[in-house]
């Protein structure tokens, strides 16, 4: 099974700054890699998919890069609205694993 | 509108079964491949199952190999997960999900399954 490491697990920052999480599979997904964010008590949102292309109705400061197997997740000017915890996905093979998540928390 | 609706969800006690359902409306189910995914409580995202989109291949996470059922009817928009031999580690909220091209882009809004003696 590919496994997927994210980091940091958690971070504390401000709305306005800039926020970077990193996503690490353990060998090659090319650019099998998704992004989601959730908020407490929902579903799962789909930020980016294919490492590097941006859903449909996300906003534009969502932004991802990366392949073969070190992936990142850029937000460019925190909002309110992202605090949230983000989970990256590989899509390369099944099972289909998901990093443990990085929570973004208000400083 | 285009969603995905989960049910049948609840408590159960260690050893039963329990079949979750979950029914989609406003796409054409039978082109897309579904998936289950669960959380237990305070945790991060667990993939369990994939069907594909005619029913024709399934595969499942090892931790319920053997004791869990992904199957659809796609005449009734519906698709399930049969859950037998349940554990208390089968606690969760389960989530399923629309597969377009390796990627979730539907979600539905979970239902809890908590196993409790």
């Amino acid at each position: 099974d590919i496994q997927m490491t994210q980091s940091p697990s958690s971070l504390s920052t401000s709305v306005g700054d800039r926020v970077t999480i990193t996503c690490r599979a353990s060998q090659s997904i090319t650019s099998y890699l998704n992004w989601y964010q959730q908020k407490p008590g929902k579903a799962p949102k789909l930020l980016i998919y294919a490492a590097s292309s941006l859903q449909s109705g996300v906003p534009s400061r969502f932004s991802g890069s990366g392949s073969g197997t070190d992936f990142t997740l850029t937000i460019s000017s925190l909002q309110p609205e992202d605090f949230a915890t983000y989970y990256c996905q590989q899509s390369y093979s099944t099972p289909r694993t998901f990093g443990q998540g990085t929570k973004v928390e208000i400083k | 509108q285009v969603q995905l609706v989960e049910s049948g969800g609840g408590v159960v006690q260690p050893g039963r079964s329990l079949r979750l359902s979950c029914a989609a409306s406003g796409f054409i189910f039978n082109n897309y491949g579904m998936h289950w995914v669960r959380q237990a409580p305070g945790k991060g995202l667990e993939w369990v199952a994939v069907i594909w989109y005619d029913g024709g291949n399934k595969y499942y996470a090892d931790s319920v190999k053997g004791r869990f059922t992904i199957s659809r009817d796609n005449s009734k928009n519906t698709l399930y997960l049969q859950m037998n031999s349940l554990r208390a580690e089968d606690t969760a909220v389960y989530f399923c999900a629309r597969e377009l091209s390796g990627y979730y882009d539907l979600w539905g809004q979970g239902t809890l399954v908590t196993v409790s003696s």
